[in-house]
């Protein structure tokens, strides 16, 4: 069965320390891949994507994502979070509907 | 532009009772994806809709159905409630089908608590 794993389920860090939030995907093929966010009481916003050429993307807000199509992942990285960072981070693979993984809360302490 | 719209925000309904939810997408979006999200289950897809058409489905009983309207505005359908049915339902939008692998927008969601 398709599916997308996401590593942490929560991670809680301090400002200015560097995030990375792991995702591995098991579709084989071409697929488009996403990371979205949700902010608490907002709804979910796009921070990146990623469909063909540099594997290395950059988002909204300081994010940015590696594709590494050999080991099937699309891990997010911020190298200094934020306090305002805080929320639920979506990874997201589209092949003919958008599957998400479960989710990781990031809580970042002031 | 205005963003994707849900109708009506929060829901409170009962057992055995149905439910119908709007969505407005983007101007200019053919493409309505449904989804649902609960703490358990995280976000599932629901089904799409295209130009009036279903064109994927996921793997929910019948008692989900929807449809789109001429002008891209979607409804979804929920009959017989259970109160497993209690989520957040989601709608997205898109200028493509999914599977064209165009970026879907999120709307705020609809609240469903099922009493």
């Amino acid at each position: 069965a398709q599916s997308v794993s996401q590593h942490n389920h929560h991670v809680i860090l301090s400002e200015a320390a560097s995030l990375e939030l792991g995702c591995n995907y098991s579709y084989g093929g071409t697929v488009n891949l996403f990371w979205y966010v949700q902010y608490p009481g907002q709804h979910l916003q796009l921070l990146l994507k990623y469909f063909s050429g540099d594997p290395l993307v950059k988002g909204i807000k300081g994010f940015e994502a590696e594709f590494i199509k050999s080991k099937f992942s699309f891990n997010l990285r911020k190298p200094s979070v934020q306090w305002s960072d805080t929320a639920e981070y979506f990874c997201a693979v589209n092949r003919d509907k958008l599957s998400f993984g479960a989710g990781t809360t990031v809580t970042v302490r002031a | 532009k205005a963003g994707v719209t849900q109708t009506p925000r929060y829901l409170i309904k009962t057992r055995g009772q149905q439910v119908t939810l709007s969505c407005s997408p983007i101007s200019g979006h053919r493409s309505v994806s449904w989804y649902q999200q609960t703490p358990g289950q995280g976000l599932q897809f629901l089904f799409e809709y295209f130009s009036e058409t279903q064109r994927n489905k996921g793997n929910f009983p019948g008692r989900f159905s929807g449809r789109q309207f001429s002008n891209s505005r979607s409804e979804m359908n929920v009959s017989t409630l259970e109160l497993g049915d209690s989520a957040l339902y989601l709608c997205a939008s898109s200028l493509a089908v999914a599977g064209a692998g165009d970026t879907q927008y999120f709307g705020p969601g609809t609240r469903l608590t099922v009493l």
